[in-house]
């Protein structure tokens, strides 16, 4: 059974410019999570999408957005990318309620 | 909002000693849940505790949750090299429905030969 995937695994960018990073989660599971970690902030909460449908959201400015479709792949967007946004950002899935996610391997994020 | 703490930050330990990570939240928790992310690598789900008192174990590993459902740890006995790595809590916020995980700040295990 395939994880979860990333892409891509690597990006640069500038300032002002935006991103886009996707997720295909493993077969079956309905719900996506995505995350971002760094060393100083750890992992944070950005939001979960079930359904195609976002059923909830982290602390994040609007600047940060996500969709999902129908075949459970997801996207999240960052648009007028900071500095302060490079990041390694994961992507999490699970097969329903209360249970546990598994984690992609990461879209690591510089943004210079 | 729901906040995790996670002790110690950093821990050495030479090969063979136990080493143990509290984690605490400012909750109460429908379930606790345990990850392992290697250097350089992601997050790796280890084990779920959802029962007030509950003990598990895997090999070497042995997880704990609080009675009053706030608190957790996770005790590593005779570490190996292989165990080094970064040890998260989460704590599932807003139901047990909702995928928002809020993670403690990890704790660092380095292991010497």
């Amino acid at each position: 059974k395939a994880g979860v995937t990333q892409t891509p695994r690597y990006l640069i960018k500038t300032r002002g410019q935006q991103v886009t990073l996707s997720c295909s989660p493993i077969s079956g599971h309905r719900s996506v999570s995505w995350y971002q970690q760094t060393p100083g902030q750890g992992l944070q909460f950005l939001f979960e999408y079930f359904s195609e449908t976002q059923r909830n959201k982290g602390n994040f400015p609007g600047r940060f957005s996500g969709r999902q479709f129908s075949n459970s792949r997801s996207e999240m967007n960052v648009s007028t990318l900071e500095l302060g946004d490079s990041a390694l950002y994961l992507c999490a899935s699970r097969m329903g309620a209360g249970l546990e996610q598994y984690f992609g391997a990461g879209t690591r994020l510089s943004v210079l | 909002g729901q906040q995790v703490m996670q002790i110690p930050q950093y821990q050495h330990v030479q090969e063979g000693e136990d080493f143990t990570t509290y984690c605490n939240s400012s909750t109460t928790l429908s379930n606790i849940q345990w990850y392992k992310q290697r250097p350089g690598g992601h997050p790796v789900f280890l084990i779920q505790l959802v029962k007030s008192g509950e003990v598990k174990k895997q090999k070497r590993l042995t997880f704990q949750f609080g009675e009053a459902k706030k608190n957790s740890s996770l005790h590593i006995t005779a570490t190996q090299t292989t165990d080094v790595g970064t040890y998260f809590c989460a704590g599932p916020d807003g139901g047990t429905s909702y995928g928002k995980l809020t993670f403690g700040q990890g704790t660092i295990l380095t292991v010497h030969p």
